[in-house]
């Protein structure tokens, strides 16, 4: 079975662009979650996508969104950048009802200039 | 913030020797999970112990949860080189997952 799988793996932008980060899945996995790591605030929750409809919301502004399409992959979009948008964003896949093992995938290293 | 605290911040101990890293979050908790991180690279999934649960083994590591103090521990036994990554502890409470600050570990070959 193949693993989560993200892309692109490192992106550079600068201030004021916007950026998309995709998530696939493992196959059969519904729900997926999205979060932001970086050294100061640790692992921060997003969101989480289960079904096509957000479940739920970290507390994050409303310039990161997410969504999730039939096949289960996910994006996540962040607009008008900021240097503290910096981090590496992680996408988990959680399995079936009584699973709660979250699976990790590489992650996308973002570097805002 | 219910994100958990994890003691210590950081660990380096000799190949063989035992690890303890401790958590304590904030919230009640339907179970609590421990991941792996190595440098820059997604989590791994290490053990799970439900709200129920004391204590729980899993090859060397054995994972403590006491919910009465809102604390667990990980142990890893007779450690390796390998072993040396970030250590998270994560809570489940009802479908949100929140992650403590981790604990680096180095094992000293």
């Amino acid at each position: 079975k193949a693993g989560v799988t993200q892309t692109p793996r490192y992106l550079i932008k600068t201030r004021g662009q916007q950026v998309t980060l995709s998530c696939s899945p493992i196959s059969g996995h519904r729900s997926v979650s999205w979060y932001q790591q970086t050294p100061g605030q640790g692992l921060q929750f997003l969101f989480e996508y289960f079904s096509e409809t957000q479940r739920n919301k970290g507390n994050f502004p409303g310039r990161f969104s997410g969504r999730q399409f039939s096949n289960s992959r996910s994006e996540m979009n962040v607009s008008t950048l900021e240097l503290g948008d910096s981090a590496l964003y992680l996408c988990a896949s959680t399995g079936t009802e009584g699973s709660n093992e979250q699976f990790f995938g590489p992650g996308t290293r973002l570097t805002v200039l | 913030s219910q994100q958990g605290e994890e003691d210590p911040q950081a660990l380096s101990i000799q190949e063989g020797e035992n690890a303890t890293m401790n958590c304590s979050y904030k919230t009640s908790i339907n179970n609590l999970q421990w991941y792996r991180q190595n440098s820059g690279r997604g989590l791994v999934h290490l053990i799970l112990i439900r709200s129920n649960e004391r204590e729980k083994h899993s090859g060397r590591l054995r994972v403590t949860l006491d919910t009465s103090k809102k604390s667990s521990s990980l142990l890893i036994t007779a450690s390796r080189a390998a072993d040396t990554a970030s250590y998270f502890c994560a809570t489940l409470t009802g479908n949100q997952f929140y992650f403590g600050t981790g604990t680096s570990l180095t094992v000293i070959p």
